[in-house]
């Protein structure tokens, strides 16, 4: 799995409260990013990050922002937590030009 | 706007026969394109990829397949296999990724009959 670790791989949690899920890897790869995965939608972008402090915002990234502090380490917060975002969130790695990405094995979140 | 389409949720084949899976797309923009496998509880796992200056490109069981005029491309898999049985994303990009991020399609789940 390409050197990605995802934390927790489970969470559950209350609507209104801050989430905060990591993304780990040990492969050294410029980009992060973090996918979410509904059913009848596919894996839609969220956020990105192109290097150490640098994020862009993906195709559903309202609720959620990112941060990149260090090459290793993309971390997604929810801010206020709310149904809607009850997902499967997967981190990706890559190098970027006509490189795949690789995938963790995701977070099952669940907002109740 | 959906920019990726796998137009078939689901697929089964015998087991020994031919699997094609087809995605269409609409943004004349893309030039990379990709195909991940995902099995229940894990990430998605990539398979093969082309860019859009080949129509054909191979990995041993899997080939896929790019007509750019028709905006269409598929993943071949022969022989089908049962272990081939998951959900099948097709994926692109623009300006050759240089920023990485991909669009996927919805998915198409395979099943492969013993």
């Amino acid at each position: 799995d390409a050197g990605i670790t995802q934390s927790p791989r489970h969470k559950v949690t209350e609507t209104g409260t801050p989430v905060t899920l990591r993304c780990h890897q040990t492969e050294n790869h410029r980009y992060m990013y973090w996918y979410r995965q509904d059913p009848g939608h596919g894996l839609r972008l969220i956020h990105y990050s192109y290097g150490v402090k640098d994020t862009d915002k993906g195709e559903v990234s309202d609720g959620y922002s990112v941060s990149r502090s260090k090459t290793e380490d993309f971390l997604l917060t929810l801010e206020s937590a709310t149904s809607s975002q009850t997902s499967v969130y997967f981190c990706a790695i890559g190098r970027g030009l006509n490189s795949p990405l690789h995938f963790g094995n995701g977070t099952r979140l669940t907002v109740t | 706007d959906q920019q990726v389409k796998q137009n078939s949720p689901s697929l089964s084949v015998q087991e020994g026969r031919i699997s094609i899976l087809n995605c269409d797309y609409t943004n004349s923009m893309f030039d990379y394109f990709l195909w991940y496998k995902k099995y229940p509880a894990e990430g998605p796992t990539f398979l093969i990829s082309i860019s859009s200056i080949k129509d054909k490109n191979e990995d041993g069981r899997f080939t896929v397949f790019l007509n750019k005029s028709a905006k269409h491309l598929s993943l071949h898999i022969v022989p089908s296999q049962p272990g081939d049985s998951a959900v099948y994303f097709c994926a692109a990009s623009a300006q050759g990724g240089s920023q990485g991020n991909l669009i996927f399609g919805k998915g198409t789940k395979l099943s492969v009959k013993p």
